[in-house]
């Protein structure tokens, strides 16, 4: 079968890191994407990865490992801002290519 | 550069009333998708577009729901007989056509919908 899966809920300090994972069953395999969804606003795109290792942007870093199946999106220097879902999204041709979405992961950041 | 733009932003309607959403993709953009988003889970696909033709509409409940893009620039999305399972965010994106793989997505903030 095919599927995305990811934690509900994430909680972090202000100043430090986090870690949001993903784990993904598909046949095929053509990139992952993660957006960043505030409470009650759209998806923003974040980063796009196809290749495995990581992959650093910066306050975003990106890790691929495809003969897991794993991915996570690394948060640094948190800010409360950072309070939001994050997706996950596979690119599959189980799904005619069309995005395959985790239902997200809520990223709590405390001060 | 204008985003995604959607409307309305909110809707409440009765079990079995009609309701239409309008989505006004980036300019340029000649890919324009629709998507569901239950509360607390992923999107998930009802259609997209590529111009004016239907690429996908295999998700899309077609007994109720209908979508249409003719000039291949805006799209509305409609349900004819609304049900409480249609609770839920209706999310317009667009992007650019690349072959079977498009990467980046841009979303309009979306039509918050409940039926009552």
């Amino acid at each position: 079968g095919q599927g995305v899966e990811q934690p509900d809920n994430l909680m972090s300090v202000e100043g430090t890191f986090a870690r949001v994972n993903c784990t993904y069953s598909t046949s095929g395999f053509n990139g992952l994407s993660w957006y960043q969804q505030r409470e009650g606003h759209a998806p923003v795109f974040l980063s796009y990865v196809v290749l495995d290792g990581l992959k650093d942007s910066g306050h975003f870093s990106t890790f691929l490992s495809r003969s897991n199946g794993y991915s996570y999106l690394l948060l640094t220097e948190l800010q409360i801002k950072d309070s939001a879902s994050y997706l996950c999204a596979v690119r599959s041709p189980d799904s005619n290519y069309q995005l395959i979405w985790g239902s997200g992961t809520k990223l709590i950041i405390k001060p | 550069e204008a985003g995604v733009t959607q409307s309305p932003r909110y809707a409440v309607l009765q079990e079995g009333q009609a309701v239409s959403f309008w989505c006004d993709p980036i300019s340029g953009h000649d890919t324009l998708y629709w998507y569901q988003q239950p509360r607390d889970q992923g999107p998930q696909l009802l259609v997209y577009f590529r111009d004016e033709a239907v690429i996908d509409n295999s998700q899309l409940p077609s007994d109720r729901f209908s979508a249409v893009r003719p000039k291949g620039t805006n799209s509305t999305l409609k349900i004819q007989s609304a049900k409480q399972g249609d609770t839920a965010t209706y999310l317009c994106a667009s992007s650019l056509w690349g072959g079977r793989v498009q990467n980046t997505l841009y979303f309009g903030a979306g039509t918050r919908l409940s039926v009552l």
